[in-house]
């Protein structure tokens, strides 16, 4: 038990459509990210949020957007989706700062599978 | 950029079998390592980490050293057991503050009792 939490765990959406992702970090934990983890590959890192504010993006396109609420929760949307955006997508939190060493644990939720159909 | 390769899955052993999982990395500066493993249909659970050269994560009977000299970060446990059968992921993180985890494809390892 991490302490992430995340919302829904399954889903099913139409190509074209838009779907919200939610996450709630573990108790005290500022740093918030998302990864995509297609099937039989390792997760990819698509944003991060610290204190309410991107500061780190992976190779994934403007659809793929984020918010951390005041609570340090957040939500990964995805626009126009596309049949290759069916995977798992996990969120981890962390208590960071971008001036502290690496190192930091960082703790997954279970995650949300996405299918496009 | 940051790179981790981690041998090819899957891997199959016997009950009590030792097992290594290789993993070789490529980072600039002095990156923290870590093992991740994932339960069928479950999220990804912290193994081990180890934060500096030499340094040796250990956690349930896995262990794995941090060699800078080979930049590798090899997974080793002496007894497995049918409950380790999993996917195991190598992964990284930078060498500053709050950088995001890059991670190998994974290596599915089942074991047979």
């Amino acid at each position: 038990e991490t302490g992430v939490t995340q919302s829904p765990t399954h889903l099913i959406k139409t190509r074209g459509q838009q779907v919200t992702l939610r996450c709630s970090s573990q108790s005290g934990h500022n740093t918030v990210s998302w990864y995509q983890q297609a099937l039989g590959q390792g997760p990819q890192f698509i944003f991060q949020y610290y204190r309410e504010e991107e500061n780190g993006r992976g190779n994934f396109p403007p659809r793929f957007s984020g918010l951390q609420f005041p609570n340090y929760s957040s939500e990964l949307n995805v626009n126009a989706l596309e049949l290759d955006d069916s995977a798992l997508y996990l969120c981890a939190s962390s208590l960071g700062s971008p001036r502290m060493s690496s190192g930091n644990t960082i703790y997954f939720g279970e995650g949300s599978w996405l299918t496009v159909v | 950029g940051n790179s981790v390769t981690q041998m090819e899955g899957p891997v199959t052993l016997s009950e009590e079998a030792f097992l290594t999982i290789n993993c070789t990395y490529t980072a600039t500066g002095y990156p923290s390592l870590f093992w991740y493993v994932q339960y069928p249909g479950e999220g990804l659970q912290l193994l081990l980490k180890a934060t500096k050269a030499d340094d040796k994560g250990s956690n349930k009977g896995f262990e794995a050293t941090y060699r800078k000299e080979t930049t590798s970060f090899h997974l080793e446990k002496g007894s497995v057991q049918v409950s380790d059968s999993a996917v195991y992921f190598c992964a990284l993180s930078g060498n500053s503050g709050n950088t995001p985890l890059v991670f190998g494809k994974g290596t599915r390892l089942s074991v047979i009792a």
